[in-house]
């Protein structure tokens, strides 16, 4: 059974401190990736990795950095945590195939509070 | 970059009704439409997708219809249970690799 597992299941940090969320898949997948979740935003996408070391930024990575140095593991950073990074995060991963499948499986979330 | 806009973001239907959401893309080069159904506490998953070589899909009361010239696709579910209540999120594919999903539509079936 497909498994992706994310470090916390809540978090409080205060605003200034580094803040680490982590993400393990157990599927041998290639991509991975980071949104974070807004009502009335949905899914936005912050970085994804197509293999290990390598990475690409999406459509809001102000803020956040990531790292990933074995294939199952993808680490978000958030170098000094502020207010406005107060929300749901949510780790995926999927096979890296040109024709398919293209399915997502996601973790369970991290919801983070800055305070 | 590829903009996935989806409406409405709220929808409330009566039991046994139909439900339709619709969502549009602006990247023509967008390849492949998936819909996800997050339930209330839960991770999204996959209900059903489809590729830009076909018009519909068909599975069971979920069907999705592409229409690649006006770039929309929508979600259709019939015979609505109380089970379908959930935020459905639509995504286009915008690159090799990664998705560009809709601000979701929260549906709510009342028994």
């Amino acid at each position: 059974d497909v498994k992706v597992t994310q470090s916390s299941r809540y978090l409080v940090k205060r605003t200034g401190e580094k803040v680490f969320l982590e993400c393990v898949q157990d599927m041998d997948h290639e991509n991975m990736f980071w949104y974070r979740q807004d009502p009335g935003l949905g899914l936005r996408l912050i970085y994804f990795s197509y293999d290990v070391k390598m990475k690409e930024k999406g459509d809001i990575p102000e803020g956040y950095s990531v790292s990933r140095e074995k294939k199952e593991r993808f680490s978000l950073i958030l170098e000094s945590a502020s207010t406005n990074q107060t929300s749901m995060y949510l780790c995926a991963s999927s096979l890296l195939q040109a024709a398919g499948p293209y399915e997502q499986y996601f973790g369970p979330g991290t919801r983070l509070t800055v305070t | 970059g590829e903009n996935v806009e989806q409406h409405p973001s709220t929808l409330s239907v009566q039991e046994g009704d139909s439900a339709v959401i619709k969502c549009t893309y602006s990247d023509s080069a967008s390849n492949y439409f998936p819909w996800y159904k997050q339930e209330l506490g839960k991770r999204p998953q996959l209900i059903i997708d489809i590729r830009s070589n076909v018009g519909e899909k068909k599975d069971q009361r979920i069907a999705v219809t592409l229409n690649k010239t006006a770039k929309h696709f929508s979600l259709h579910i019939t015979e609505t249970q109380p089970e379908d209540s959930a935020v459905y999120f639509c995504a286009a594919k915008r690159s090799r690799r990664a998705l560009t999903f809709g601000s979701g539509t929260r549906l709510q079936v009342q028994p």
